[in-house]
């Protein structure tokens, strides 16, 4: 069964800071992995999505990279802003069936 | 840009009423899914729906839910007689083609509260 891991569960920063937010995932048989944004009492909002064959994805200031046979994923945000302040959750789609396997979020806090 | 939109955002019910969460997914896609997040956990899946069937399920979509696609727009999540455990927010997505790797998008949810 698969089982994803997001760490740490929660990164206080100051504005301007360079940050990693890290998934693991047990096993390795996926067809990609999608990061999500979620603000307090809201929706999920896609950010990256990897598929299995690729090693990274950027879009403006993230980084999404993947390391399938280690079962790693790490999004890398860059220039933190205030605005950056939710959620992080990390989903791998396993390669059997379409649902989608969450982490359990890393909460940022980014200080103006 | 097409978003997943959910009805009611918030939706309070006695305990075994039966309620019906509604969801319209964004226009071109075929495959719908049901997700919940209890609060305070992780978000789990519930359902997964194309081609006017259920195409996978897990252990948590019990009896007590259905869901339906009424006509071409909506999607339906129903609990038949509820308990004090459906408490929590419950999010559509919809994805166009899983076999091309499309991401899946979520709605804002609906958070049930049941009494």
């Amino acid at each position: 069964k698969q089982e994803v891991t997001q760490i740490p569960a929660a990164l206080s920063v100051p504005e301007g800071e360079n940050l990693v937010l890290n998934c693991s995932f047990t096993d390795s048989a996926i067809y990609n992995l999608q990061w999500f944004r979620q603000d307090p009492g809201k929706g999920l909002t896609s950010l990256l999505l990897i598929q299995s064959s690729q090693r990274e994805q950027t879009s403006g200031r993230l980084n999404a990279s993947l390391d399938k046979s280690s079962g790693r994923s790490t999004l890398y945000i860059a220039a933190s802003q205030p605005g950056d302040s939710a959620t992080y959750l990390c989903a791998v789609r396993p390669g059997y069936g379409n649902k989608l396997v969450f982490g359990a979020g890393t909460i940022l806090r980014v200080k103006s | 840009e097409p978003e997943v939109t959910q009805t009611p955002s918030h939706q309070v019910t006695q305990m075994g009423q039966e309620v019906i969460l509604r969801c319209v997914p964004i226009s071109n896609h075929l495959y719908f899914y049901w997700y919940r997040q209890i609060l305070g956990q992780k978000v789990e899946f519930l359902v997964s729906f194309y081609n006017n069937e259920i195409s996978e399920k897990s252990e948590i979509f019990d009896d007590q839910f259905s869901v339906e696609r009424p006509d071409g727009s909506n999607f339906t999540l129903k609990i038949r007689s509820t308990k004090l455990e459906d408490s929590a927010m419950y999010f559509c997505a919809s994805s166009a083609r899983v076999w091309m790797n499309q991401p899946q998008h979520f709605g804002d949810g609906t958070r049930l509260s049941i009494l």
